[in-house]
């Protein structure tokens, strides 16, 4: 029974346009979140987190928005470019002591 | 030094050989992770050293040994190892258990045959 689902496998932008990658997650004790950013033959890179006290953290193009009665999570990328195309992933932790559970990803291509 | 280094970068082991895969961070953080991750699929965690102790084992069979031999270093020994186990083999490290962010490892390519 996968907690964090992230529905899109796939998703292709033009440069220049906002990509919405979203994220949903089932058990509600998930308090702090996470997006990383994969590139072939690399290990996840961080991006920006959100903790369940916020609904929006923004870190330059990076917005993460928060929707805690709907238990759903978007990353908006504004302005997307083609270095952002990798594959996201989205990660829920709860509790202190709990370990991060990762979402499938979501294949990002930004189209030039 | 904001690495976490990982090596080989490729192994190709057979179902009866010994090998270990090596992970090393220089950041000063005390909390170190191996995951496992297949293709398409999302990383799980395997191991969690907190401290140089082992804190979680997530029910990993034992042909897979970790061992954490001071703050900077983590391995991870194989033997015995099936074709399924064919994976991407992660590290990473935090400054403590879980409440940071993780730096991780741009990870081992381990092929079983």
């Amino acid at each position: 029974d996968q907690q964090v689902k992230q529905n899109s496998p796939s998703l292709s932008v033009q440069e220049g346009r906002i990509s919405i990658l979203n994220c949903d997650y089932t058990n509600s004790m998930f308090d702090y979140f996470l997006w990383y950013k994969k590139y072939p033959a690399e290990g996840p890179t961080f991006l920006i987190s959100i903790s369940s006290i916020k609904d929006k953290n923004e870190d330059g193009r990076f917005t993460v928005f928060l929707n805690k009665s709907a238990k759903h999570l978007s990353l908006h990328i504004v302005p997307s470019q083609p270095g952002d195309s990798a594959v996201y992933f989205c990660a829920a932790s709860g509790n202190y002591g709990q370990n991060f559970v990762f979402g499938p990803g979501t294949r990002l291509s930004v189209l030039p | 030094d904001t690495e976490v280094t990982q090596t080989p970068k490729h192994l190709v082991m057979g179902m009866t050989n010994k090998k270990s895969l090596k992970c090393e961070q220089h950041m000063g953080h005390r909390a170190m992770y191996w995951y496992k991750q297949k293709a398409k699929k999302p990383p799980e965690l395997m191991f969690v050293y907190s401290y140089e102790k082992l804190s979680i084992n997530e029910s990993v069979p034992s042909r897979f040994s970790p061992e954490c031999p001071n703050s900077s270093l983590l391995n991870l020994h194989l033997h015995a190892l099936q074709p399924e186990d064919s994976a991407l083999y992660l590290c990473a490290s935090s400054t403590r258990q879980f409440v940071e962010k993780l730096f991780f490892g741009s990870g081992t390519q381990l092929s079983v045959l």
